[in-house]
């Protein structure tokens, strides 16, 4: 398995609170991602990353930002969770030596906003 | 419309059957073809990646691409109940960005 960690898996908060998940890899990998998947959407990209605090915006990322000051940790911070961001958050890496089409997941967060 | 179309399933198979799976897409600018498998409460896992059109092998697992139909496809020969899964397709235009299908949920059954 490539070394990807994810904290934490389980979580419950309420509408307006802030959140912060964790996305931590031991693989020295350049790029990362942060995705969420829903039923029906299947896994829809938030933010990524191409190196140390350079970051861009996917096709949701509304009400979502991303930091990294690491190459092994990119945060995810939901600045006001809404019921709406209830889902399966997953982080993934991609290696730049093998190319850009391979990215590896990590196990997930599961997040419910009540 | 979606740019990456996958129909949900479930498709039940019997073991050892030959499990056909396939997507569509209208984004012709995709160059990198991908499939995941990801179990029950698990993330994806990489199976199979191929670039532009073909035909890739990898043990039981068949890789197809037809670019000019937009249409891509994975077999799976001597299908196992740990087979069992859903399975993604995913695909690539440029930028290490990813596009998704939805997922088919796969069921081999004993």
């Amino acid at each position: 398995d490539a070394g990807i960690t994810q904290s934490p898996r389980h979580k419950v908060t309420e509408t307006g609170t802030p959140v912060t998940l964790r996305c931590h890899q031991t693989e020295n990998h350049r790029y990362m991602y942060w995705y969420r998947q829903d039923p029906g959407h299947g896994l829809r990209l938030i933010h990524y990353s191409y190196g140390v605090k350079d970051t861009d915006k996917g096709e949701v990322s509304d009400g979502y930002s991303v930091s990294r000051s690491k190459t092994e940790d990119f945060l995810l911070t939901l600045e006001s969770a809404t019921s709406s961001q209830t889902s399966v958050y997953f982080c993934a890496i991609a290696p730049v030596a093998k190319g850009k089409e391979t990215q590896y997941f990590g196990p997930g967060t599961r997040l419910l906003v009540l | 419309q979606k740019e990456v179309e996958q129909d949900p399933g479930p498709l039940s198979v019997p073991e050892g059957a030959i499990v056909s799976l396939n997507c569509t897409y209208s984004n012709s600018a995709f160059q990198y073809f991908m499939w995941y498998r990801q179990y029950s409460r698990k993330g994806p896992e990489l199976l199979m990646y191929t670039y532009s059109s073909g035909n890739k092998e990898d043990g039981r697992f068949t890789a197809q691409v037809d670019k000019s139909s937009k249409y891509i496809s994975l077999f799976i020969r001597d299908s196992q109940p740990s087979d069992s899964a859903t399975y993604l397709c995913a695909m690539e235009a440029a930028g290490n960005k990813l596009t998704f299908g939805g997922g088919t949920r796969v069921l081999v059954k004993p």
